[in-house]
């Protein structure tokens, strides 16, 4: 099946802990993106990354980390400097390019303990 | 001004009715526009991608963009239960990558 996996499907963070959310995609695509999605605040992007070893930052990168080592997998880290991580956090993936779609992964839902 | 604006509803509709789901946007250089459905706790899914102006069909869906009033719509005929969710609008265009979003929209339809 071609697609995009996130895990966990729930992840807890305590005080002061950083956690690493997965992404993978096998569509053979360039381009991944994090998005964060909040009740009423629609879906706001964290990092987005054209190709392998190159990440951007999107509108509200602080707090968070990634990486692209593999064109297959875009790992996020919600470092313990973001202070309001509960959320439902998106992966999405696409060809590249300014009018390529955006697929979208099932999500993680991370919540604080 | 919001680059995207889209009213959160919510609505609600009787089973059959025709759903009208509607964005306005002030940036003109939004040149791709895309609906996505999106069930509770579930990732966004693409329903209908569109560029130029007009109307877009595909099975009980339309998308129409109206880019001289920068406004989009999705008509949903004959809805049915299955067809609740939120919905987003989203766009491109630009010199950036972005896709930006509107903040959805919750439908329920009832049986």
């Amino acid at each position: 099946d071609g697609g995009i996996t996130q895990s966990p499907k729930y992840l807890f963070r305590k005080e002061g802990q950083n956690v690493t959310l997965s992404c993978e995609q096998n569509l053979n695509h360039d381009a991944m993106y994090w998005y964060r999605q909040d009740p009423g605040q629609g879906l706001r992007l964290i990092y987005y990354s054209q190709i392998v070893n190159d990440f951007q930052k999107g509108d509200i990168a602080e707090g968070y980390s990634v990486s692209r080592e593999k064109k297959e997998s875009f790992p996020l880290t919600v470092t313990s400097a973001q202070k309001n991580p509960t959320a439902f956090y998106l992966c999405a993936s696409s060809m590249g390019g300014r009018k390529e779609t955006q697929y979208f992964g099932p999500g993680t839902r991370l919540l604080v303990l | 001004q919001k680059e995207v604006e889209q009213d959160p509803g919510p609505l609600s509709v009787p089973e059959g009715a025709i759903v009208s789901l509607n964005c306005t946007y002030s940036n003109s250089a939004f040149q791709y526009f895309m609906w996505y459905r999106q069930y509770s706790r579930k990732g966004p899914e693409l329903l209908m991608y569109t560029y130029s102006s007009g109307n877009k069909e595909d099975g009980r869906f339309t998308a129409q963009v109206d880019k001289s009033s920068k406004y989009i719509s999705l008509f949903i005929r004959d809805s049915q239960p299955s067809d609740s969710a939120t919905y987003l609008c989203a766009m491109i265009g630009g010199s950036n990558y972005k896709l930006t979003f509107g903040k959805g929209t919750l439908l329920t339809v009832n049986p």
